[in-house]
């Protein structure tokens, strides 16, 4: 089945404490995003990354980090977490060029609380 | 800038019944697309239609049609016999044509589905 699986679904951790969220995609997409999703604000990019060891930031960058070593993979890394990172986020995947039109897949979101 | 905007926080209508959705983009690019997504409780987010902005063709899918006004860039989703399954969040997106491939959401319409 073609999706994109992200773990944990649930985190809670306490402020400063390194942690990473996995996020795999089987689709052999180039495209991958992260965003994060809290309420009245709708969902805001993170990072992207439109291949392998190509990354970017997002409108929301502070406070996080992503590597591509791997296309099938897309890790989001929070350094020194604090509370204002409380947020459900979500990973994306997709095609590039010419096949905007599908949109992304997203995974099934990871709700993380900062204490 | 491009920008997404949902000028409707939150919206209810009774089951069978008939109910629009807003969504007003600001674009300069010509080659872009739009989408619609929903968010259930479950928080997992689904692709509910598409629509390519060459196409003068508003796109439909079962009960969920668009009204794609390019020059308005106004792009409301009719939900047609609604149905409890369809309370959630729903998300308005746009997504250009070009290599970057990011996607834009709007903050979202709460709709609930009254029995």
């Amino acid at each position: 089945e073609a999706q994109v699986t992200q773990n944990p679904r649930y985190l809670i951790t306490v402020t400063g404490k390194k942690l990473t969220v996995t996020c795999s995609q089987n689709m052999n997409h180039e495209y991958m995003s992260w965003y994060r999703q809290d309420p009245g604000l709708g969902l805001r990019q993170i990072y992207y990354s439109m291949n392998v060891e190509v990354t970017d930031k997002g409108d929301v960058p502070e406070g996080y980090k992503v590597s591509r070593k791997e296309k099938r993979n897309f890790p989001l890394i929070l350094e020194s977490p604090s509370p204002n990172q409380t947020s459900l986020y979500f990973c994306a995947s997709s095609l590039m060029r010419g096949m905007a039109n599908y949109g992304y897949t997203f995974g099934s979101g990871t709700r993380l609380t900062v204490v | 800038a491009q920008t997404v905007t949902q000028s409707q926080p939150e919206m209810s209508v009774q089951e069978a019944e008939t109910v629009t959705l807003s969504c007003t983009y600001d674009t300069s690019e010509s080659n872009y697309y739009l989408f619609w997504y929903k968010q259930p409780p479950s928080r997992q987010m689904i692709l509910v239609i598409r629509q390519e902005a060459y196409k003068q063709q508003n796109a439909t899918e079962n009960r969920f049609s668009v009204n794609f006004q390019k020059a308005a860039k106004s792009f409301s989703l009719k939900i047609s016999d609604s149905q409890l399954g369809d309370t959630a969040m729903y998300f308005c997106a746009l997504r250009h044509g070009g290599s970057q491939g990011n996607l834009i959401f709007g903050k979202g319409t709460k709709l609930s589905v009254k029995p």
